[in-house]
């Protein structure tokens, strides 16, 4: 079955250039997270949205970064003015709910680099 | 939220059982263990989660002590596709201000040898 889907799979840009990532997440889930991971490093959270409300951004490293879920579907994480230190992987869950019986499926990740 | 502790890394014969262990001594009553794998270049895959019992799936077993403080993930028979970074997360509660947001630690680098 189709898993969560996030687009494209690496990223590169310049230093100062603004990029989008996008999640497709399971169809029917109502929660979507986004995580960054940085190089030997565990994922750690950024933002969470229950449908198209953003419930949670307590995450985002800095006024740069900015998510939406318009539809309460795909989401996009935009990131503004990239620098050196955004380079990560970017990584979309969802789940059916948020409920704590509910788990979090992952997509691959998007890895970004800035130059 | 509650913390984990896990062995950096863990070497299994394949074939054998691996035992992944967890210490999570702060864990609240209201507090799910969940056990995420992730493998090179792909995103963290759900392995099983449980509150007290102990569960089992068809990837794992989860065996949870009496006291809640420590829960030993267990692969009955280990194979080289096991290879990969565990991580055991305590999960906080959605409600008020949190929503189910899962927080890594570093986990533990399994390595399944033939």
């Amino acid at each position: 079955g189709a898993g969560v889907s996030q687009s494209p799979r690496y990223k590169v840009a310049k230093r100062g250039q603004d990029v989008a990532l996008r999640c497709d997440p399971i169809s029917g889930h109502v929660s979507l997270f986004w995580y960054q991971q940085a190089l030997g490093q565990g994922p750690e959270f950024l933002t969470y949205f229950q449908n198209e409300a953003q419930l949670d951004k307590s995450g985002l490293p800095s006024d740069r970064f900015f998510a939406e879920r318009p539809e309460g579907s795909v989401s996009t994480l935009k990131i503004q003015r990239t620098q050196q230190e955004d380079s990560a992987v970017y990584l979309c869950a969802s789940s059916l709910s948020g409920q704590q019986g509910q788990p979090q499926h992952f997509g691959d990740g998007t890895r970004l680099s800035i130059l | 939220d509650a913390k984990t502790t896990q062995p950096t890394s863990m070497d299994c014969a394949e074939g054998r059982a691996a035992n992944l262990p967890c210490n999570h001594s702060t864990i609240s009553g209201n507090e799910y263990v969940y056990w995420y794998r992730q493998i090179h270049s792909q995103g963290p895959q759900y392995i099983i989660h449980g509150l007290k019992n102990n569960e089992t799936n068809e990837m794992a077993s989860l065996i949870i002590t009496e006291d809640r403080k420590s829960s030993t993930l267990i692969l009955p028979h280990a194979t080289l596709r096991d290879t990969a970074v565990y991580y055991c997360i305590v999960r906080v509660p959605a409600g008020g201000t949190s929503y189910g947001k899962l927080t890594f630690g570093q986990g533990t680098i399994l390595t399944v040898h033939p």
